[in-house]
């Protein structure tokens, strides 16, 4: 049973325009969400990251989104760049957990058009 | 700083034969993971180390082994290779942190046929 899901295996935008990608997860201790990014034969680097206590973080382009009664979040990419175009993890985390482990989502594949 | 590094970067078996995936960390991190990625299924934990000296399973560890030879190193063995564990396969390392971040950071992969 995955707790955490990307039902979106694919998402293709214009560039310039916004791109969104969703996330849902099940389990209410997840309390840190996490936004990874991956290239063709390279490892997943972190993208950006969100507290439970907030709902909202902005990083240049990057804007994560999280509605806790939802347990929803999401990825905005503003203006997105051909160089966005990459599959994109979420990921979740119970802070508590001694070892630090992530659970991660499937993943969305994003091609943004030139 | 190499980050986190892994070898080989591809290997081919055969069903049956054994072999150890090496994973190294200059970050001086605590932590260290052993993920596999298949097709729709995202990362799954295998084995993970919290701090040296110690492992635990993850949610896929059967017909693997791991070996914490120091705070640097993590290595992931297959005993007896099957064309299920065919897959790309992550190290990563991250430091503890009991609030904040827990940015895990991630080696180049391995890609893993088995056949």
């Amino acid at each position: 049973d995955q707790q955490v899901k990307q039902n979106s295996p694919s998402l293709s935008v214009q560039e310039g325009r916004i791109s969104i990608l969703n996330c849902d997860y099940t389990n209410s201790m997840f309390d840190y969400f996490l936004w990874y990014k991956k290239y063709p034969a390279e490892g997943p680097t972190f993208l950006i990251s969100i507290s439970s206590i907030k709902d909202k973080n902005e990083d240049g382009r990057f804007t994560v989104f999280l509605n806790k009664s939802a347990k929803h979040l999401s990825l905005h990419i503003v203006p997105s760049q051909p160089g966005d175009s990459a599959v994109y993890f979420c990921a979740a985390s119970a802070l508590r957990n001694a070892g630090n482990m992530l659970t991660f989502g499937g993943g969305t594949r994003l091609m943004v058009k030139p | 700083n190499a980050g986190v590094t892994q070898t080989p970067k591809f290997q081919v078996l055969k069903t049956g034969q054994s072999m150890t995936l090496q994973c190294a960390q200059d970050m001086n991190h605590n932590s260290m993971y052993w993920y596999r990625q298949d097709p729709g299924m995202g990362l799954r934990l295998i084995y993970y180390s919290a701090s040296e000296g110690t492992t635990d399973k993850g949610e896929v560890p059967n017909g693997y082994n791991v070996s914490r030879l120091n705070k640097r190193e993590f290595s992931l063995r297959l005993e007896s290779a099957a064309p299920s564990q065919t897959s790309v396969y992550f190290c990563a390392s991250s430091e503890w942190r009991e609030r904040g971040s827990n940015e895990q950071f991630f080696g180049p992969g391995t890609r893993l046929t088995v056949l």
